[in-house]
């Protein structure tokens, strides 16, 4: 089945660490993405994993696979006020399939 | 680079009506895919134009249709609008079927009253 799952909300102090948590159903994918939406703006593609990844560091980004529990997490350290934004995950079965996205979660970021 | 450039940013309909939302895809960039983004909610997969043939298509009526263009710009046609098909229409573009180079627009905002 195609379903991916996402927590709706998420609240941090600027200057913590971030955990957006991600969970999808099908098991072939291969291909999983972090997109970052802010108020009337498209999707930016954050990073990306493939699934013979356990992790991926980019900057203040660092991605975690578990490929056995479908769990995806995207962690932003330091987070700051200009990270408050939508956190969509997406899942593809090949790199030019369709992407299958989250219900997205909102990252609030207070001082 | 103007990036992905999408027309109208708002448009209002009455239902039944029928509407054409046009994209233009960044530079060098020759596949186009549709999102269909309704409001809280993640995009949800259209379909895909690539050499001007639609490649892959979701779960969406026939009422959903479209097309591409020599130059790699699109257009989404909706048909007989209906009041839940209110939302967001993204358009992504990537040179070749590489998602991730895929680059989004800001999309198109339709209301259908």
């Amino acid at each position: 089945g195609e379903d991916v799952e996402q927590s709706l909300f998420l609240s941090v102090r600027e200057g913590d660490s971030s955990v957006i948590n991600c969970t999808y159903t099908d098991s072939s994918s291969t291909y999983l993405y972090w997109y970052k939406q802010e108020p009337g703006a498209g999707l930016q593609l954050l990073t990306y994993i493939f699934s013979n990844m356990d992790m991926k560091q980019d900057q203040r980004l660092t991605v975690l696979l578990n490929k056995k529990d479908k769990h995806l997490s995207l962690r932003i350290a330091d987070t700051q006020t200009g990270d408050s934004a939508i956190y969509f995950c997406a899942e593809s079965i090949t790199p030019s399939d369709k992407l299958i996205f989250g219900t997205g979660t909102r990252l609030q970021v207070f001082p | 680079d103007a990036g992905v450039t999408q027309s109208p940013t708002h448009l209002i309909k009455t239902r039944g009506q029928q509407v054409t939302l046009r994209c233009s895809p960044k530079s060098g960039h020759d596949t186009v895919s549709w999102y269909q983004q309704a409001l809280g909610q993640g995009p949800q997969f259209i379909f895909q134009y690539y050499e001007e043939e639609e490649r892959q298509r979701g779960n969406f009526p026939d009422r959903f249709s479209g097309h591409q263009f020599p130059n790699y710009s699109s257009e989404l046609n909706v048909n007989a609008l209906l009041l839940g098909d209110s939302a967001l229409y993204l358009c992504a573009s990537s040179p070749g079927l590489i998602n991730e180079k895929l680059f989004f627009g800001s999309g198109t905002q339709l209301s259908v009253l």
